[in-house]
């Protein structure tokens, strides 16, 4: 089974700045995707960004931006550029590919979220 | 194109009822998948539709059921419900199953009392 670890609890950072948040994750199959997804006070679950761990190049949208580690099982996002809409909870997930046999739990595996709080 | 749509957005039940939460997902999506969040347990995958039938189920009880109808709508069903299934109840579609990304809709907040 996999886990996935979010080791910041809760940051704080001024409007503007730079954050990175952590993440690190186990598993013993070779492809897999990693996710970031935002969840915002209204609880909507927004994709922010997606990596392909067969793709060695880091995935980039706009402000977002990851660092993928494969050796080192390590999926940061920076957010760059810091904005108060960018204020939510924020979840690391894990996918392998879903084969849809039925005889296994194949769904996202999130870590326990770290709640980003942009300052103005 | 619209995005997952869940209703209700919130229910307030008791102990020993049941409760029957939709899902329609974005249009062209046949996969859907459900998932409970709570605070002390965080998201947990419940189960995932393809084609009307189900292709893979997490780690809860036989209380927890789902169907999914032709159209790709699906409606996932708790019965007997305990005080410990308050939760926000997610859904999310996504196109196939294999690598496709998964997008949620914004949650069915279910009390039970």
């Amino acid at each position: 089974a996999q886990t996935v670890t979010q080791s910041q609890p809760e940051m704080s950072v001024q409007e503007a700045e730079t954050v990175t948040l952590s993440c690190t994750y186990d598993t013993s199959e070779s492809n897999y995707y990693l996710f970031w997804y935002k969840q915002p006070p209204s609880r909507q679950m927004i994709l922010v960004i997606r990596q392909e761990a067969y793709k060695q190049q880091n995935a980039t949208e706009n402000r977002f931006s990851v660092n993928f580690q494969k050796a080192a099982k390590s999926f940061s996002l920076k957010i760059s550029d810091s904005q108060l809409g960018d204020t939510a909870m924020y979840f690391c997930a894990f996918m392998k590919p879903r084969e849809g046999s039925g005889g296994g739990a194949d769904g996202l595996t999130f870590g326990k979220g770290t709640h980003l709080i942009i300052q103005p | 194109k619209a995005g997952v749509t869940q209703t209700p957005r919130y229910l307030i039940k008791t102990r020993g009822q049941q409760v029957t939460l939709s899902c329609s997902p974005i249009s062209g999506h046949r996969s859907v998948s459900w998932y409970q969040q709570t605070p002390g347990q965080g998201l947990q995958f419940l189960f995932e539709y393809f084609s009307e039938t189900q292709r893979n189920k997490g780690n809860f009880p036989g209380r927890f059921s789902g169907r999914q109808f032709s159209n790709s709508r699906s409606e996932m069903n708790v019965s007997t419900l305990e005080l410990g299934d308050s939760a926000l109840y997610l859904c999310a579609s996504s196109w196939g199953l294999r690598t496709d990304t998964q997008y949620f809709g914004p949650g069915t907040r279910l009390t039970v009392l």
